[in-house]
């Protein structure tokens, strides 16, 4: 039972143009997301984030989007580069009562190639 | 910068070994995780720990136990290992409550494990 689903494996786009990564969750507890890029060989990397009580948030060339009644984010970038190939994770975080930890259910990843 | 570093990059056991997986923070972080990536599942949580020798079950337990003796160092151990467990492990770390950034996971960069 995903809880957090990127329906797309892979995603190709020229450089210059926008890429758009999407993520759809089933869990109303979720209240923070957050968007993952990893490389082959290395651990991923946090990229950006928005709390449930937002529907947008950008940094730059990358803005996710949350509309909470379809339970769907996405990640725009913009423009897109080669070196944002990579694989995107979507993560979703709910509230715990152990301790501090905050869990993070990711999604199985979308690879993303930007072709010069 | 947070820096999460695992005590191997590439692992190879035979099945029934016994086998440790180390990793420390430098941050000074109070939670600690261990995930498995694998083709199309995404991340999936194994174990975490909010708490020096406190440790609580993720979505996929079996087969695994952990140890964190030290606020800095979180280890995962497979008792028997088993071709099933052949898989890229990573470990991450995030602050506490208290913290802005209390939401971010800081990963290191993986032990690829094989079993044979």
């Amino acid at each position: 039972d995903q809880q957090v689903k990127q329906n797309s494996p892979s995603l190709s786009v020229q450089e210059g143009r926008i890429s758009i990564l999407n993520c759809d969750y089933t869990n109303s507890m979720f209240d923070y997301f957050l968007w993952y890029k990893k490389y082959p060989a290395e651990g991923p990397t946090f990229l950006i984030s928005i709390s449930s009580i937002k529907d947008k948030n950008e940094d730059g060339r990358f803005t996710v989007f949350l509309n909470k009644s379809a339970k769907h984010l996405s990640l725009h970038i913009v423009p897109s580069q080669p070196g944002d190939s990579a694989v995107y994770f979507c993560a979703a975080s709910a509230r715990r009562t152990s301790g501090s930890a905050r869990q993070l259910t990711f999604g199985s990843g979308t690879q993303l190639t930007v072709l010069p | 910068d947070v820096k999460v570093t695992q005590s191997s990059r590439y692992l190879v056991k035979r099945t029934g070994e016994k086998v440790f997986l180390e990793c420390v923070q430098d941050m000074d972080h109070e939670n600690m995780f261990w995930y498995r990536q694998d083709p199309g599942l995404g991340l999936r949580l194994i174990y975490f720990s909010y708490d020096v020798k406190m440790k609580e079950k993720g979505d996929i337990p079996e087969g695994y136990s952990v140890s964190r003796e030290k606020k800095e160092r979180f280890s995962l151990i497979l008792e028997s290992a088993s071709t099933n467990q052949t898989s890229m492990y990573l470990c991450a770390s995030s602050p506490g409550q208290g913290s802005q950034r209390r939401y971010e996971q800081y990963f290191g960069p993986g032990t690829r494990l094989t079993v044979t």
